[in-house]
C-alpha cells in the first residue's frame, strides 16, 4: 500500500527566501508524481506535474525534482512571496486512475 | 469557461440523516471523481466515474454512494451520517479517465452534529 510522508508539517519563513518541501513515498512504482497547492478551504490546484522517466520540472519559481528509485521529490520554491502561503500536497499516482495524497505542508510567508 | 461547481458550499446534517452532495464538471469533461478531506489530511479517493459508469472505488463503507448523469454532472450520497464524516468533499474533473489530469471544485463543507 502507497504511503506518502510530507516533510516538515508546517514551515514559516520570511520573504523572499528559497525553501524547499519534501516528499517521500512508499512504492517507487508511480506513473508520476504532482505538486498541489491549496488555499484554506478552498479546492486545489495544479502546480507540476512529473512523469516517471523525468528527473524535474519547472514552472516560474516553482521547480519540482523526483527521484523515483529512492521515493523521494521535492519542491523548491524561489525567492517566496505571502502569497505563496498555502498547503502544498504531494500525489503520487500509481496507475491512470489511482492518486495517493499526502497530508501536507502547511507554508506561511512571513512579509 | 466555468470550472467545476459544487453545491451546496457548507451543509450542517445530524447523525443519522443523510446528504447529498452535487458536482458539475467541466463543460467537455467525462470523468468526475469524488474525494474526502478530513481536517489536517490530504484527500482520500471516494469514487472515479466516467461515461456514467463506477470506475474506480476507494476504501469508503457503502454508506458512500454515487451516481453520474448523462449530463456527466455527479451526485454523491452519503447515509446514516457519522461525526466522522464531518470533511470537505472535493469534486474533480477530467475529459478522459487519467486521474492525473483533473481540475478541482472548491469542495463542499459538510458539518455532521
Amino acid at each position: 500500500k502507497q504511503e506518502v510522508t510530507q516533510i516538515p508539517a508546517a514551515l514559516s519563513v520570511p520573504e523572499g527566501e528559497n525553501l524547499v518541501l519534501n516528499c517521500s513515498f512508499t512504492d517507487s512504482a508511480i506513473y508520476n508524481l504532482q505538486w498541489f497547492r491549496q488555499d484554506p478551504g478552498k479546492g486545489l490546484t495544479s502546480l507540476l506535474l512529473i512523469q516517471s522517466s523525468q528527473r524535474e520540472q519547472t514552472s516560474g519559481r516553482l521547480n519540482a525534482s523526483l527521484d523515483k528509485s529512492s521515493g523521494r521529490s521535492t519542491l523548491y520554491i524561489a525567492a517566496s512571496q505571502p502569497g505563496d502561503s498555502a498547503t502544498y500536497l504531494c500525489a503520487p499516482s500509481e496507475r491512470d486512475d489511482k492518486i495517493i495524497f499526502g497530508k501536507g505542508t502547511r507554508l506561511h510567508i512571513l512579509p | 469557461d466555468a470550472g467545476v461547481t459544487q453545491s451546496p458550499t457548507h451543509l450542517i446534517k445530524t447523525r443519522g440523516q443523510h446528504v447529498t452532495l452535487r458536482c458539475s464538471p467541466i463543460s467537455g469533461h467525462k470523468s468526475v471523481s469524488w474525494y474526502q478531506q478530513v481536517l489536517g489530511q490530504g484527500p482520500q479517493f471516494i469514487f472515479q466515474y466516467y461515461e456514467k459508469e463506477e470506475r474506480g472505488r476507494g476504501n469508503f463503507p457503502d454508506r458512500f454512494s454515487a451516481r453520474q448523469f448523462p449530463n456527466y454532472s455527479s451526485e454523491l450520497n452519503v447515509n446514516a451520517l457519522l461525526l466522522g464524516d464531518s470533511a470537505l468533499y472535493l469534486c474533480a474533473s477530467s475529459f478522459e479517465r487519467k486521474i492525473y489530469e483533473q481540475y478541482f471544485g472548491p469542495g463542499t463543507r459538510l458539518t455532521v452534529t
